[in-house]
């Protein structure tokens, strides 16, 4: 039962075009979602997070999108540069449910290729 | 500011030992968390360490355990190592009792033979 998914295992863009990166989700009771970026043999790193009540936070070249009504998420990096390529997780979180707590339901990752 | 910290950085060890894991979260983050990652499988919940207390694990066996020093590092356990627990074991932390985003470690790569 994957709670959170990214249908998409790979993407490739040309460098200075827009990234968009999907998540799904299946549980309406997910409070906080963030996106991590990750590089080979090293832990994520964190980029951005939105809360259940907003629907889009911004940071630089990174905008997360996120609709609820749908359970899905987007990540939309603009513009696209060679540095980005690395593997793209979305994250999930429910603290509001019991037993849930400190846990990050993290999808299968999306791998970005921007291309010079 | 220093950040997650995690050592060894490679571990080998044989089927039926034991591992042990550290790592040293960012300063004033009373909050641990462990993660695995197995190849080819995405990112997964082992435990919730905050001030000390275990306060919440994922869908692993017992044999997999730790702890939380008063300074806030953590130490994960795993026993009677398996061939299937190889893997990335990455630490994370963060401040406030997890409310907020969790900054990881570089990771443990271990490999059982």
């Amino acid at each position: 039962d994957q709670q959170v998914k990214q249908n998409s295992p790979s993407l490739s863009v040309q460098e200075g075009r827009i990234s968009i990166l999907n998540c799904d989700y299946t549980n309406s009771m997910f409070d906080y979602f963030l996106w991590y970026k990750k590089y080979p043999a090293e832990g994520p790193t964190f980029l951005i997070s939105i809360s259940s009540i907003k629907d889009k936070n911004e940071d630089g070249r990174f905008t997360v999108f996120l609709n609820k009504s749908a359970k899905h998420l987007s990540l939309h990096i603009v513009p696209s540069q060679p540095g980005d390529s690395a593997v793209y997780f979305c994250a999930a979180s429910a603290w509001g449910i019991y037993n849930q707590g400190g846990k990050l339901i993290f999808g299968q990752g999306t791998e970005l290729s921007v291309k010079p | 500011e220093a950040g997650v910290t995690q050592s060894p950085t490679h571990l080998i060890k044989t089927r039926g030992q034991q591992a042990t894991l550290r790592c040293s979260p960012i300063s004033g983050h009373t909050s641990v968390y462990w993660y695995q990652q197995a190849l080819g499988l995405g990112l997964q919940f082992l435990l919730w360490y905050d001030e000390g207390e275990e306060r919440n694990r994922g869908n692993f066996p017992p044999r997999f355990s730790g702890r939380q020093f008063p300074n806030y590092s953590s130490e994960l356990n795993v026993n009677a190592l398996e061939l299937e627990d190889s893997a990335l074991y990455l630490c994370a932390s963060s401040d406030e009792g997890g409310h907020t985003e969790a900054f990881f470690g570089q990771g443990t790569r271990l490999t059982v033979v």
